[in-house]
């Protein structure tokens, strides 16, 4: 099983460009999310989709959007690309949200804006 | 205040020691809380999960302490390979929102 799948690993943007992170996973999960980490702080929640249909806010919105495409599949896009937004993504999922939730991360994007 | 609040560390020890790491958090209404391990430039991976009365896995325990709102993770028999950074989560009850802490790096030695 491949878990959670995320591309690209690796990414250079400057200043204004645009682009869009991609996530699927193949376990069936209902919840997908997608947080930044950034040394000292923590991973921060950027979005998150409870299920399939809905998405809400977390920590960290601003300059970012989603979509949950279908059950398998929750992307990140940034709009206008700023160097406060170097960082590292990680799109996770599990199978519901609750008291006892585990998440399963994918591998991780390495962001850098110029 | 932050709500979930690590040492940074790093702890470095021999291998073979024992190792303990704490983690507070401020909301007492947080519920379920959890360790995971996150090795350099990968992802956390899920160590386990900490229940009321402890628990045990292996040569790691988890602790849970209400009264003072902190969990704890032991390591014992430290082994080359459990360096990493370990993350504490923790899920209120009211908004079912994981909140993680910064993380503490723990480096054994040979």
């Amino acid at each position: 099983n491949a878990g959670v799948t995320q591309t690209p690993k690796f990414q250079v943007l400057k200043t204004g460009q645009s682009m869009t992170l991609q996530c699927a996973q193949d376990m069936n999960h209902n919840s997908m999310y997608w947080y930044r980490q950034d040394p000292g702080m923590g991973l921060r929640l950027i979005y998150y989709s409870a299920s399939e249909g809905t998405t809400d806010k977390g920590e960290v919105p601003n300059g970012y959007n989603v979509s949950r495409l279908n059950k398998r599949e929750f992307s990140l896009r940034l709009e206008s690309a700023a160097p406060s937004q170097t960082s590292v993504y990680f799109c996770a999922s599990s199978e519901a949200r609750g008291l006892y939730e585990k998440l399963f991360f994918g591998s991780g994007t390495q962001l850098s804006v110029l | 205040r932050k709500e979930v609040e690590q040492d940074p560390g790093p702890f470095n020890v021999p291998e073979g020691a024992t190792v303990a790491f704490n983690c507070t958090y401020s909301n007492s209404a947080s519920q379920s809380f959890f360790w995971y391990r996150q090795d350099c430039r990968k992802e956390p991976k899920l160590l386990m999960s900490v229940y009321s009365s402890g628990n045990e896995d292996g040569r790691f325990t988890a602790q849970l302490n209400r009264a003072s709102q902190y969990i704890s993770l032991l390591i014992r028999d430290s082994k080359l390979s459990d360096s990493a950074t370990y993350l504490c989560v923790v899920i209120s009850d009211s908004s079912y929102k994981l909140i993680f802490g910064s993380g503490t790096r723990l480096l054994v030695r040979p």
